[in-house]
């Protein structure tokens, strides 16, 4: 299986900083058709995950600017720029080049 | 509005077998993929299952984790994704969640339904 390593475990933030989380993948995420599927996901307390990022970069419908998503190959990272209350959860990569699909163990993230 | 609404949780014995639905609306269910995904409390999603459209052929992916003892299927015609799970063991405890596909990720989520395994 794709072992997806995150990166912190948690982190705490100021309304309107930034932050970065890394996710390692144990092998390459490009798949056979040159796409890359890497997708970031938020779950807010007490709710299921929501879609933030589809294909390393690509923002889902309704998603802020203020997520952006990065990276290539087994490197990829989520940034968030002017965090609000509302972006507070448990943040997840996963992988959808091999089976079986795969999650990261997620980051926390905690306003300050 | 997608909306994904899953049932047939609930308390089995180890051994025993259960039937979740998910009753789908807001899109055209039948041109999308369509998985099933767990999640133990403070544990990170497992993906366990998905089923392709007609135009693939209904064809199936499992993880090796439930691979022989659950089976999904859906009813195109009804809108409704179905696991059938069997021979559950304590280690299958957790929030079941259905979920729409989006280029190999998912993009809708269901509210989830627990699932508990014990005697």
């Amino acid at each position: 299986d794709v072992v997806m390593t995150q990166t912190p475990v948690s982190l705490s933030v100021s309304l309107g900083g930034q932050v970065s989380i890394s996710c390692r993948s144990s092998q390459s995420l490009v798949h056979n058709n040159g796409n890359t599927y890497l997708s970031w996901y938020l779950q807010k307390p007490g709710q299921s995950p929501q879609l933030l990022i589809y294909k390393v970069s690509n923002r889902f419908s309704g998603i802020s600017d203020r997520f952006s998503g990065s990276g290539s190959g087994t490197d990829f990272t989520l940034k968030i720029s002017r965090v609000e209350p509302d972006d507070l959860g448990v943040y997840y990569c996963g992988q959808g080049t091999q089976y079986p699909f795969t999650f990261g163990s997620g980051t926390k993230l905690e306003i300050k | 509005e997608v909306k994904l609404l899953e049932s047939g949780g609930g308390l089995v014995q180890p051994g025993g077998s259960l039937r979740l639905s998910c009753a789908a609306s807001g899109f055209t269910f039948a041109d999308f993929y369509m998985s099933w995904i767990r999640q133990s409390p403070g544990k990170a999603p497992e993906w366990l299952s998905f089923i392709r459209n007609k135009a693939n052929s209904y064809t199936t992916e499992y993880n090796p984790s439930v691979k022989g003892r659950f089976t999904i299927s859906r009813d195109d015609t009804q809108n409704v994704l179905y696991l059938q799970m069997n021979t559950l063991r304590a280690e299958d405890t957790a929030i079941y969640y259905c979920a729409k596909h989006l280029k190999l990720g998912f993009d809708y989520w269901g509210q989830g339904v627990m699932v508990t395994v014990s005697s």
